[in-house]
């Protein structure tokens, strides 16, 4: 089994939408990442938590949410997606020096 | 000016040659620095680390040089398997900020 996990694999919304993409660990670490990633600008941090009661904006918070419903589960919402959302979404758990990804969750907003 | 910055690639070279990809930083507090690979849009996975003495991995070879904040990998001997997106990464302060990476290909 993964290490870390993340759903949905790919998602289509339109414009407005909710949506909440999920992210689990099993590798025990208290740190968990978002990133998003587009092309020709690599992957840029998005909120992360060093640990259940911990959360931090990274470097484009803007027009997203998160919730760390436990070591194991950090979630990222898009409260009203947009088109400009579109992209490669990864999540990350891992110590200070290593972080171990999920496989991604590739969002399209029409 | 970008806080990691890499060779925009891509890099076309036949099998068997040697290749080195490098990566600066712009921030001098900077605490530790890794070099990602990352296939056709799967996710990074850890490569190696990057220490001041610098490190040797089989065909791979990373330096750092902290005064000229300049991170150096060197691929020897060329695999077909070795095509990949490699990405420099550099932590700061339990973060991890990451280069636009760059685009290795290997011909046969």
């Amino acid at each position: 089994d993964a290490d870390v996990t993340q759903t949905p694999r790919n998602r289509i919304t339109k414009t407005g939408k909710r949506i909440m993409l999920e992210c689990s660990q099993t590798k025990g670490h208290d740190r968990m990442y978002w990133y998003r990633q587009d092309p020709g600008l690599g992957l840029r941090l998005i909120y992360y938590s060093f640990d259940v009661k911990d959360i931090n904006k990274g470097e484009i918070s803007d027009g997203y949410s998160v919730s760390r419903q436990a070591q194991a589960k950090f979630s990222l919402s898009l409260e009203s997606a947009i088109p400009n959302q579109t992209a490669l979404y990864f999540c990350a758990t891992g110590s200070q020096e290593t972080q171990y990804f999920g496989p991604g969750t590739r969002l399209l907003v029409l | 000016r970008k806080e990691v910055e890499q060779d925009p690639g891509p890099f076309n070279v036949p099998e068997g040659a040697t290749v080195a990809f490098n990566c600066t930083y712009s921030n001098s507090a900077s605490q530790s620095f890794f070099w990602y690979r990352q296939d056709c849009r799967k996710e990074p996975k850890l490569l190696m680390s990057v220490y001041s003495s610098g490190n040797e991995d089989g065909r791979f070879t990373a330096q750092l040089n902290r005064a000229s904040q300049y991170i150096s990998l060197l691929i020897r001997d060329s695999k077909l398997s070795d095509s990949a997106t490699y990405l420099c990464v550099v932590n700061q302060g339990g973060k991890l900020i990451f280069g636009q990476g760059t685009e290795l290909s290997v011909k046969p």
